[in-house]
């Protein structure tokens, strides 16, 4: 079982709509980061949230760090084609391990 | 500053055969960690090395293994290879962040290992 879970797993849109990827564990996190994968290439990292209920925004992107730093959300606002890739979170804990979850694929059709 | 290289970005083997994967670190890091990713299993980490020595070991068998040089440069090898083992593999650097719990991992854009 992942460690991580995300949901959905997948995510088809059409452009100029918003969408909410959600990334939920059972373990208290010291830190947690969103990636962008497009294929062929290797994850990019988006944001990394470290205290609880922390909120990042980046352009159309929001990022959100649960208060228990037990899961975080990745909300689009009016998502573009180029938004289009495998998002990624993952989860730091006890100061020596890291674990992704299995992503969310999502698709934004022009 | 140059980001995470790996070479080479593409390889063809054979069952039985053993390769070896290249990966060089953002300038400063110290920390590299390699990852496999297949569409079945998503990510799974192999492997981490700081300072030369391993210090983290995810769940693979002993074929895999690596090292890391004095300049932080990391190489991973598989030996015997299987059919199973073509992948992405992906080489993320990292500062060492373990007293602060803060572990911002950059990716290189991996060698995609195909095994016939």
């Amino acid at each position: 079982t992942q460690l991580l879970e995300q949901s959905p797993q997948f995510l088809s849109i059409q452009e100029g709509e918003n969408l909410t990827v959600y990334c939920n564990s059972s373990s208290v996190f010291s830190s947690l980061q969103w990636y962008r994968q497009e294929p062929g290439e290797g994850p990019v990292l988006l944001v990394t949230v470290v205290t609880g209920g922390e909120v990042k925004k980046l352009k159309r992107l929001t990022f959100q760090f649960g208060d228990a730093r037990k899961d975080s959300s990745l909300h689009i606002t009016a998502a573009q084609p180029g938004d289009t890739g495998l998002y990624l979170c993952a989860g730091y804990y006890n100061n020596n391990d890291m674990r992704f979850g299995a992503g969310t694929r999502l698709t934004v059709k022009p | 500053k140059a980001g995470v290289t790996q070479t080479p970005r593409y390889l063809i083997k054979t069952r039985g055969q053993q390769v070896t994967l290249s990966c060089s670190p953002i300038s400063g890091h110290r920390s590299v960690s390699w990852y496999q990713q297949t569409p079945g299993q998503g990510l799974q980490f192999l492997f981490e090395y700081f300072s030369e020595t391993q210090r983290n070991k995810g769940n693979f068998p002993g074929r895999f293994s690596g090292r890391q040089f004095s300049n932080s440069r990391s190489e991973m090898n598989v030996s015997t290879l299987e059919l199973g083992d073509s992948a992405l593999y992906l080489c993320a650097s990292s500062l060492d962040s373990r007293a602060s719990g803060y572990n911002e991992q950059f990716f290189g854009p991996g060698t995609r290992l195909t095994v016939l």
